[in-house]
């Protein structure tokens, strides 16, 4: 069964930083495309940004409104997944999502969701 | 970016009832190489993430109940609940996974008339 734990949420100043976690299971990890999805407080779903398998190049795609800002790495031999987020804005703040794509999806359609962790920015 | 569209914002059916829900993307997402269309449809309820109901636009992902399918191509697409039940209320996105961002529609929210 796959399992997604995220941590590393918290309350944090505008312009401050913050790194999250995303610890998986019961994957191959090594081959997975990890995606983070956000959510805002009442509103939709934000898709943030994907990390290919170091097999597909290990590169990142990002958002507009994160790139530049945010980045996405993995660990692989720990099977950890990571956004490193840096000058934060009052509108970053969400629930953050670590999420797997169903396999062959290209990172899209996402069958496996963590429970999220949330992200405030505030002064 | 591609920008995706749902309607309506809100529905509300009577139990037993069918529900639509359409999703239009502002450029086609069916990738003619395997003539495939890169749309999934998801459904949230209140204080959960997320759950996968389907994707290519209309697989049905295991476990789903056969009253959810998907249907459409290129840039016009639709989420069916052929006969609506209790437990079915929630918001329902659809997302294209064509090309990054992969973006996600703003939510349609399902109650109960």
């Amino acid at each position: 069964e796959v399992q997604l734990v995220e941590s590393g949420g918290d309350l944090v100043k505008p312009g401050g930083s913050l790194r999250l976690s995303c610890a998986a299971s019961g994957l191959t990890f090594t081959d997975a495309w990890m995606t983070w999805v956000r959510q805002a407080p009442g509103k939709g779903l934000e898709w943030v940004g994907l990390i290919r398998s170091k097999y597909d190049g290990g590169t990142a795609d990002y958002a507009a409104p994160v790139k530049g800002r945010f980045t996405i790495s993995r660990e692989d031999a720990r099977n950890m997944v990571y956004l490193q987020m840096n000058s934060l804005k009052t509108e970053d703040t969400a629930v953050y999502f670590c999420t797997k794509d169903v396999p062959f999806t290209g990172g899209g359609a996402i069958a496996f969701w963590g429970q999220g962790t949330l992200v405030t920015v505030s002064s | 970016d591609i920008v995706m569209t749902q309607s309506p914002d809100a529905l509300a059916v009577s139990l037993g009832e069918r529900a639509t829900i359409n999703c239009k993307s502002s450029q086609s997402v069916l990738y003619s190489s395997n003539n495939k269309n890169y749309l999934a449809w998801y459904q949230q309820k209140a204080g959960q993430p997320p759950r996968l109901l389907i994707y290519w636009a209309s697989t049905r992902e295991s476990g789903v109940p056969d009253r959810f399918s998907g249907s459409g191509s290129g840039t016009d697409f639709t989420l069916t609940v052929s006969s609506l039940q209790a437990e079915d209320v929630a918001v329902y996105y659809c997302q294209q996974y064509y090309t990054t961002p992969h973006t996600f529609g703003q939510g349609t929210q399902l109650e109960i008339k």
